[in-house]
């Protein structure tokens, strides 16, 4: 069935240094790619997404890359800062004519060290 | 603009009975999806309705049901209430389906006693 994997679990990294995030699909119909961050006691929050036809993409400190043929797809935090603390979310969406669905990694709890 | 909105924020149950949930959805937006998210997990895609129709749905029994009105709001029903349905019960908007970008509620915090 339908599959997405999100490693590492918890992430810890020291202001200032970036962090990854890696994520691999299971069904090749997925098409569109977003991370959402979730801040505790939160709601998700879409920070960046990526499309099939597109390999990488760029906004300020974040970036995705998509690797269809491996069906992988990563997060890239650069210069990170406290506020980055929080659990990202991938995410991969299936999408067959009119139906889809949305297929969340578990999470990767990041937290920044001052 | 208006974005999701859900009521209520928070609501204690009893096994075995039914609950409402109800989503309203960001201005403009005309398909909304439901999730279920436990305590330390990501969110479990429950079902997606596009313009009042069910047109895409997770590993959820049919206990769990909806419905989308001509306002594109929705409301989550779920009948015979289990423990493990305790969870923050998330509503996301979105233009259309597919590769549209899902705009969250702040979600239905519900709890089974």
């Amino acid at each position: 069935g339908e599959n997405v994997e999100q490693h590492p679990s918890t992430l810890s990294v020291q202001e200032g240094d970036s962090a990854v995030i890696k994520c691999t699909y299971s069904d090749s119909a997925s098409n569109y790619f977003p991370w959402y961050k979730q801040e505790l006691g939160k709601r998700p929050q879409l920070i960046i997404d990526i499309r099939s036809n597109v390999g990488e993409k760029k906004d300020q400190r974040i970036a995705v890359t998509l690797n269809k043929t491996a069906k992988h797809f990563s997060l890239h935090i650069t210069e990170t800062q406290p506020e980055d603390s929080a659990v990202y979310f991938c995410a991969a969406t299936p999408f067959w004519g009119s139906a889809s669905k949305i297929i969340f990694g578990s999470g990767t709890r990041l937290s920044i060290r001052p | 603009e208006t974005g999701v909105t859900q009521s209520p924020t928070h609501l204690i149950k009893t096994r075995g009975q039914q609950v409402t949930l109800r989503c309203s959805s960001q201005s403009g937006h005309n398909t909304v999806s439901w999730y279920q998210q436990a305590l330390g997990q990501g969110p479990q895609f429950i079902f997606q309705y596009y313009r009042e129709e069910e047109n895409g749905r997770g590993n959820f029994p049919p206990r769990f049901s909806g419905l989308q009105f001509p306002n594109y709001s929705s409301e989550l029903n779920v009948n015979a209430l289990e423990l493990d349905d305790s969870a923050l019960y998330l509503c996301a908007s979105s233009l259309g389906q597919g590769d549209q970008p899902q705009h969250f509620g702040d979600g239905t915090r519900l709890s089974i006693l």
